[in-house]
């Protein structure tokens, strides 16, 4: 268990620039969401898959936004024509998706984004 | 829709002191609740959750939470704090059949020796 992973740490672009990032989950573990965290504030829910599925998307989640977990394992989250108000650390958790009443997420460090 | 307020940004105590951490829900059904933790440079971690049962909840690194329903809190203590304790907290909500964790604004605990 070497934990959830997230590439790159750190991403500085210009506005209107497209961004990609990478999540690697724990193995084994079929949820896999990501937040948004602007600063000084908690994580915001943006959207979740249950393996390769999404199950659920945020409001948040703009038409410039899209997540993909094409093989039920790394997903990637893209945003297109980057805007300023899109600097923010986005985080990454998974889960293991089993029974049981509620699902520990385990996060990763998260990829700050920095819009110019 | 449910919400989580923190109700101090910033909590500054002495080392060796106890700290409170205040933690207010909002929600029309039944609530799961948790408190995360985040150190500098680093990804949240779990500190405790309430799932159901005992309304005590003791967690890792001496903490603990108390579940008041009538409050609708979930109040983070700790007897006696230590500088490697300074970070910020969150407190967050699900809801049963929900995946999805909804967040406070995070309370920073800064240590002072």
């Amino acid at each position: 268990d070497t934990g959830v992973s997230q590439n790159p740490r750190h991403k500085i672009t210009k506005r209107g620039q497209n961004v990609t990032f990478r999540c690697d989950p724990i193995s084994e573990h079929n949820r896999l969401y990501w937040y948004r965290q602007t600063l000084g504030q908690g994580p915001e829910f943006l959207t979740y898959f249950q393996n390769e599925a999404q199950l659920e998307k945020s409001r948040l989640l703009s038409d410039r936004f899209s997540a993909e977990r094409p093989k039920g394992s790394f997903s990637t989250l893209e945003i297109q024509r980057t805007e300023q108000g899109d600097s923010a650390m986005y985080l990454c958790a998974s889960s293991r998706g089993g029974g049981g009443a509620v699902d520990e997420q385990f996060f990763g460090p998260g990829t700050r984004l920095t819009v110019l | 829709a449910q919400s989580v307020t923190q109700l101090d940004s910033q909590v500054p105590v002495f080392e060796e002191a106890p700290v409170e951490l205040r933690c207010n829900y909002s929600s029309s059904v039944s609530v799961y609740l948790f408190w995360y933790v985040q150190y500098p440079n680093q990804g949240l971690q779990l500190l405790l959750k309430y799932l159901s049962g005992s309304t005590l909840v003791k967690g890792i690194n001496g903490f603990e939470a108390e579940f008041n329903k009538s409050q609708t809190s979930f109040h983070l203590r700790k007897p006696s704090v230590h500088i490697s304790d300074t970070a910020e907290y969150f407190c967050a909500v699900s809801v049963q059949g929900a995946q999805k964790l909804v967040f406070g604004q995070g309370t920073r605990l800064t240590i002072n020796p």
